[in-house]
Order: C-alpha cells, then structure tokens, then sequence
C-alpha cells in the first residue's frame, strides 16, 4: 500500500527565513511520481511539481526547490526567503504509474509572519 | 485563472437528497481528476477521466458517481447525502505534465 506523511502540521516562521516542509513516502513500486500543491488562504489548489522516481536531481524554480532522495524515500520542499504570500497549506502526493490514483499528505500549514 | 471550471461554487442541501457537481477542463486538456476536501478525510482523489472514460477510482463511495461527456465536461452525481459528505470538492484538468485546479465546489449537507 503506499502512503505519504507530512509530519509537520504546522510551521511558523518569520519573513525571509528559509523554511523546509517534509514528506515521506511509502511504495513498493518502481516507478512513481511526487507531487507538491499549495493551497492559499483564499482555497484553490495549485500544482507546484511533478517529479519522476527516476529523476533524482533536485529542481529549483525561484525561492522554491526540491530534494528528492530515493535513499530515505523522502521529497522534500524549501522556500528560501520566505514571504508572507507562501503562507498556505502545502500538500505532498504520490501516484504510482498506470493507476493513475493520488495519495495525499494530510498537509502542513505555513505561517509567514512579517 | 486556472481556466477549469466548475459550477456551482457553494451549494446547500439536506441529508438524502441528491446533486451535481459540474466542472469544464481547460480547452484541449482530456483528463478530468475530481477530488474531496474534508476536515474528517483530508484532501482525497475520487476518481479520474481521460477523452470520455472511466480512468481510475479512488476512494469514491458507491453512492457518488461521475461520467465525462463528449464535449469533455465532467459531472459528479452525489447522491442519499449523508452529513459527512459536507465538504470542498474540486475537478482538476491535466495537460503538459500540470494539473489545473477548478475553484471548488463548497458542499453543506443539513
């Protein structure tokens, strides 16, 4: 069975600290993607990344990067100089390839402060 | 904007009745996901189309059903509502790799 756990429920931090947000996953399978999604404020659901099991490298977009480590089956998520706008819940995900099926985190809600 | 759709965005109803839940991918895009966002379950896929086909279930209850139509629009048909089924459902299209989120549906079962 997979599984995904976001140990962190909650992170407070101050404007322009760097702030890493955990999720570890569970799988049998091979082959299988991750996913981030931030969820503001105001509601919706926004993809952030999709990341391939066979794609080890870390990505950076702007003040957002990823760590993918297949060694402690973790995907991790930094922001770096935090700001009060990345104040959301962050939500990590798994789908194993062909079920087309999604496995979400319970979410960590983060609290830029000014 | 995301430029999924969905309709209505907040719906109120009593325990036992039945409803629809509408959403409109993004133009072009062939994949509708629908999802639940509940305080008890957490954020959860129910099911997915791909061009008019049944892809994948999830944690769908029997009572709930989907179907995605030719012109690629989806509907969720929730049905014998129960209390529990109170929450924010949202349809997501797929293309490049991305997923688009609708806005959501507030659902409030009395």
């Amino acid at each position: 069975a997979q599984k995904v756990t976001q140990a962190q429920t909650e992170i407070s931090v101050v404007e322009k600290e760097d702030v890493t947000l955990d999720c570890v996953y569970e799988t049998r399978d091979t082959t299988y993607y991750l996913f981030w999604y931030k969820q503001p404020p105001s509601g919706e659901l926004v993809f952030l990344i999709r990341r391939n099991s066979f794609d080890e490298q870390n990505e950076i977009s702007g003040r957002y990067s990823w760590n993918f480590q297949k060694s402690t089956s973790s995907f991790n998520f930094t922001i770096t100089a935090s700001q009060v706008v990345d104040s959301a819940v962050y939500f990590c995900a798994l789908s194993v390839k062909g079920t087309y099926k999604y496995i979400f985190g319970t979410g960590t809600r983060l609290k830029v402060l000014a | 904007d995301s430029g999924v759709t969905q309709t209505p965005k907040h719906l109120i109803t009593a325990t036992g009745q039945r409803v629809t839940l509408r959403c409109s991918p993004r133009s072009g895009d062939l994949s509708v996901y629908w999802y639940q966002q509940s305080l008890d379950q957490g954020l959860q896929f129910l099911i997915q189309y791909y061009n008019g086909e049944e892809r994948a279930k999830g944690n769908i209850l029997e009572r709930f059903s989907a179907q995605q139509f030719p012109d690629l629009h989806s509907e969720l048909n929730l049905s014998s509502l129960e209390l529990g089924d109170s929450a924010l459902y949202f349809c997501a299209s797929e293309g490049q790799e991305t997923q688009y989120f609708g806005p959501g549906t507030r659902l409030l079962v009395l």
